[in-house]
């Protein structure tokens, strides 16, 4: 069974004190990786895919990588804006059939302190 | 602008009643989802349909229900067969992949909440 495990559950962070979230996975065939962001109440916003181990997109202070087993999130400087829940899913095609759906982690708490 | 749309935001729900979450999309996506969100648990996939009059149960099906009549709207009954229905239900939609799975977009959620 396809597993995805987000650590730590929850983070607090001084403004402008950098770290990182982790999103470890078991599953055989990974197509890709997803990270998301959701604010309370509302529905996830997409961040970054990413396919293949190595690879690594950024956008404004978070920067994604991706390694066989796990993907991190790094957060450079954050500030009260970047408080939010931190969802990674991945999607996984052991069968070779060419189509399967997301498996989600149970996500990460940012709060980020002024 | 392109997006996705869920209504009604909240939905009250009564002891045996059916009850209709509405999901539609503008961006052209082929591929329409469902998710159930509850607090400390990942999304769970309740339906998804990669084409029109096509559909297919995810991981808890059992007590709802779905059609797939236009491209554009993937609507979500809860039935009275579903024990608890109190949630954050999540619509997503996506392009058809190919190999690589397309990303997938969400609507704002509606929260359903029994009386």
């Amino acid at each position: 069974e396809d597993q995805v495990t987000q650590s730590p559950e929850a983070l607090r962070l001084q403004e402008g004190e950098s770290s990182s979230l982790n999103c470890s996975y078991t599953v055989s065939g990974l197509r890709g990786l997803f990270w998301y962001r959701q604010d309370p109440g509302k529905g996830p916003e997409f961040l970054f895919t990413l396919y293949s181990a190595g690879e690594e997109k950024e956008k404004e202070r978070l920067k994604a990588t991706l390694t066989k087993k796990e993907s991190f999130l790094h957060i450079t400087a954050p500030k009260p804006e970047d408080s939010a829940t931190y969802l990674c899913a991945v999607q996984a095609d052991p069968g070779g059939s060419g189509y399967s759906t997301l498996t989600f982690g149970k996500g990460t708490m940012l709060l980020v302190s002024p | 602008d392109g997006g996705i749309t869920q209504s009604p935001k909240y939905l009250f729900r009564k002891e045996g009643q059916n009850v209709t979450l509405s999901c539609e999309q503008n961006l052209n996506h082929d591929a329409m989802y469902w998710y159930r969100q509850d607090p400390g648990q990942g999304l769970r996939l309740i339906y998804y349909s990669q084409i029109v009059n096509d559909f297919q149960k995810g991981d808890i099906a059992e007590g709802y229900s779905v059609s797939r009549e236009k491209k554009e709207s993937f609507p979500l009954t809860v039935t009275s067969a579903q024990k608890n229905p109190t949630a954050f239900y999540l619509c997503a939609s996506s392009k058809v992949a190919g190999v690589r799975q397309e990303t997938q977009y969400f609507g704002p959620g509606t929260r359903l909440l029994v009386l």
